[in-house]
């Protein structure tokens, strides 16, 4: 693994925003993936970031410092679908590193 | 539209029996893993393999073996089940490259049981 370290909760409420924050081991310079789990469903991508910086995607934003091995997501204006957990996933090799997970509750 | 599918959604077994879980994408992917997944502990790989025939060990490999004859395919076996292996059973695959190729695209699931 490459010792992913993410909240395992947050809870929010409808129209806030959360940011959920994932630092790693960096082992070089391959971008980060940020994907959606609902509870009894597979991960569904929602985000690459494949250089520094902030990707903004809807309501949805992903930053990423390589070199810093730290990523966050943020969620805005939440809405009820969005309880969810989300998993933080570094490529390593050809694979992908898993993150626990964050469970956000959105909660009205 | 892309598509990984397993061959269960859930499934009962008894300790000891051989289990069998298939998996099969059409997306022309080298890449395939098996994962499982347990409360708390996130996504664990099983096993992986980059071409036919070709399998690597990932984290967790003991209890299982895999098989992969056909490029589409992926099988995950239990050779004699046990009750810490009861856990949801996920498939993925991804196609060779760099950057977002990395992206790995899930199936639905198995949620295996054994009694």
């Amino acid at each position: 693994g490459q010792n992913i370290d993410q909240p395992t909760e947050m809870t929010a409420t409808e129209g806030a925003i959360v940011q959920i924050n994932c630092t790693y081991q960096t082992s070089g310079f391959n971008g980060l993936f940020w994907y959606q789990q609902h509870a009894g469903e597979a991960p569904t991508f929602l985000s690459y970031n494949v250089l520094d910086g902030l990707e903004e995607k809807g309501r949805f934003s992903s930053f990423l410092s390589r070199s810093k091995g730290y990523s966050y997501l943020l969620l805005k204006e939440l809405q009820m679908k969005d309880s969810a957990s989300y998993l933080c996933a570094p490529p390593n090799d050809y694979k992908l590193s898993f993150g626990a997970g964050t469970t956000v509750t959105v909660r009205a | 539209d892309v598509k990984v599918t397993q061959s269960s959604r859930y499934l009962v077994k008894r300790t000891g029996e051989k289990v069998f879980l298939e998996c099969v994408q059409d997306m022309d992917h080298e890449n395939m893993f098996w994962y499982r997944q347990d409360p708390g502990l996130g996504l664990r790989l099983i096993y992986f393999s980059y071409d036919v025939k070709m399998k690597e060990k990932g984290d967790i490999p003991e209890g299982y073996s895999v098989s992969r004859e056909k490029k589409e395919r992926f099988s995950l076996i239990l050779e004699s089940a046990s009750t810490n292996q009861t856990s949801m059973y996920l498939c993925a695959s991804s196609s060779q490259g760099r950057g977002h190729s990395y992206e790995q695209y899930f199936g639905p699931g198995t949620r295996l049981t054994v009694t």
